[in-house]
C-alpha cells in the first residue's frame, strides 16, 4: 500500500482539463513543499513533469500545473491530448531523508 | 544531456544478491545526487537510497530495506552501484536508477531493469 493516495483513474476529451489529486499527510505532502509529479507511458521509465509543487522542468509544456492545499497536492493537465494518456505518479519528500509515491493515476483521453 | 545506463542480471535466486550498476554519461557522480527506486505490481513506485558527495560520500537508505541495501559510488568509472542481499521474490521488480534530490524530483533515469527473483 502507498504512502500516498491516488485515485485509479481519471478521463478527459481532447482539448479538456482533468485535474489528479495525490493526498497525504502532514509529515509528507503538507509538511513540505516538495511535491514531484512524474508521467510514465507503459514500459518507458517515469518522466518528471512538476517539481517542488508547481515548478515545470525545462521542455515539460504549460498545460501541465501543479497546486498544493493542505495535505492535497494536485496536477492538472489544460488542453488535453491524446499523448497525455498515460500514469501519472507523485511523490513527496517525508522528512528524515525518506521519499515517498503514490499508487498512480491512470488517464485515459477519451 | 545527462544519460544513464543500467547493467546487471535480469534473474537472481532467492537468498543472494542482487547487483545492478549505473553508468553516468553527461554529469560527474560527484556533482548530484543518484538514486535507486524500484516498481512493481504489489508495491508501486518504492525509492530505496541514494548517494551523494558533500566534501565526503553520504547515503540514505529507506526503511524497509536498510538492513539490505548498500549504494555505493565509483569515480574512477563515473558510475554507482546497488547491492540488495537476501533477496527474496518480494524483490522482484523494475529497478531504475535516476538523478535528483529528494525533495527537487528525479530529472533523469536509467532505461530500467527488471529483476526477477526466482530458484
Amino acid at each position: 500500500q502507498s504512502a500516498l493516495t491516488q485515485p485509479p483513474s481519471a478521463s478527459g476529451s481532447p482539448g479538456q482539463s482533468v485535474t489528479m489529486s495525490c493526498t497525504g499527510t502532514s509529515s509528507d505532502v503538507g509538511g513540505y513543499n516538495s511535491v514531484s509529479w512524474y508521467q510514465q507511458h507503459p514500459g518507458k521509465a517515469p518522466k518528471l513533469m512538476i517539481y517542488e509543487v508547481s515548478k515545470r522542468p525545462s521542455g515539460v509544456p504549460d498545460r501541465f500545473s501543479g497546486s498544493k492545499s493542505d495535505n492535497t497536492a494536485s496536477l492538472t493537465v489544460s488542453g488535453l491530448q491524446a499523448e497525455d494518456e498515460a500514469d501519472y505518479y507523485c511523490s513527496s519528500y517525508a522528512g528524515s531523508n525518506n521519499l515517498v509515491f503514490g499508487g498512480g493515476t491512470k488517464l485515459t483521453v477519451l | 544531456q545527462v544519460q544513464l545506463q543500467q547493467s546487471g542480471p535480469g534473474l537472481v535466486k532467492p537468498s543472494q544478491t542482487l547487483s545492478l550498476t549505473c553508468v553516468i554519461s553527461g554529469d560527474s557522480v560527484s556533482s548530484a545526487a543518484w538514486n535507486w527506486i524500484r516498481q512493481s505490481p504489489s508495491r508501486g513506485l518504492e525509492w530505496l537510497g541514494r548517494t551523494y558527495y558533500r566534501s565526503k560520500w553520504y547515503n540514505d537508505y529507506a526503511v524497509s530495506v536498510k538492513s539490505r541495501i548498500t549504494i555505493n559510488p565509483d569515480t574512477s568509472k563515473n558510475q554507482f552501484s546497488l547491492q540488495l542481499n537476501s533477496v527474496t521474490p518480494e524483490d522482484t521488480a523494475v529497478y531504475y536508477c535516476a538523478r535528483g534530490w529528494l525533495g527537487a524530483g528525479f530529472n533523469y533515469w536509467g532505461q530500467g531493469t527488471l529483476v526477477t527473483v526466482s530458484s
